[in-house]
């Protein structure tokens, strides 16, 4: 079951620069997307979310992309940190338009933030 | 801030045996769900619980498996007769709407020997 992709196991960047993280989604039914940050030892922790009825959403550092026709979505972290290093997961619902609540996540991305 | 918190943080069990895992969701949440990640795999869902009541469950979640609110507080996922394949870290979320953010525990590790 591949309906949320990340297909990029890792990314390593310098301190200061952008982190891209992307993510694809293939069921056409969902409506609502987050982020999470994991910490090994320790369970998934909130970092910014999307409804479908945007395309961009921003908490600080963080924005997340949403392309509804290519069924895409991107996390940007500006400026990157040392302390952001951590296990990325997308994942995804169809909660908002009253469908199921569960989240579909995908296999996780490791950001290695360089000092 | 209010935190999900689980116990034990890890548990360790003979294949056959009953055990029990522990959540205290967020206190004015109401929906409730368990999750499992196998090693090297993605997070999958379990279950979800509104209102003392099963809303939904996946494949995984047969009838070895069984979600209880004993109290105000607690929220429990109970595996009755453990499997080796049951080992994984299980964790616990909750929500105080359906369209909420879900808000995950530190999990359990469950170690099916």
């Amino acid at each position: 079951d591949q309906q949320v992709k990340q297909n990029s196991p890792s990314l390593s960047v310098q301190e200061g620069r952008i982190s891209i993280l992307n993510c694809d989604y293939t069921n056409s039914m969902f409506d609502y997307f987050l982020w999470y940050k994991k910490y090994p030892a320790e369970g998934p922790t909130f970092l910014i979310s999307i409804s479908s009825i945007k395309d961009k959403n921003e908490d600080g550092r963080f924005t997340v992309f949403l392309n509804k026709s290519a069924k895409h979505l991107s996390l940007h972290i500006v400026p990157s940190q040392p302390g952001d290093s951590a296990v990325y997961f997308c994942a995804a619902s169809n909660v908002i338009q009253g469908g199921s609540e569960k989240l579909v996540f995908g296999k996780g991305m490791k950001l290695t933030v360089n000092p | 801030e209010p935190e999900v918190t689980q116990t034990p943080s890890h548990q360790v069990t003979q294949m056959g045996q009953e055990v029990i895992l522990r959540c205290v969701p967020i206190s004015n949440h109401l929906y409730f769900y368990w999750y499992r990640q196998i090693l090297g795999q993605k997070v999958e869902f379990l279950v979800s619980f509104y209102n003392n009541e099963i809303s939904e469950k996946s494949e995984i979640f047969d009838d070895q498996f069984s979600v209880e609110r004993p109290d105000g507080s607690n929220f429990t996922l109970k595996i009755r007769s453990t499997k080796l394949e049951d080992s994984a870290m299980y964790f616990c979320a909750s929500t105080p709407e359906r369209t909420d953010t879900q808000y995950f525990g530190p999990g359990t590790r469950l170690t099916v020997l």
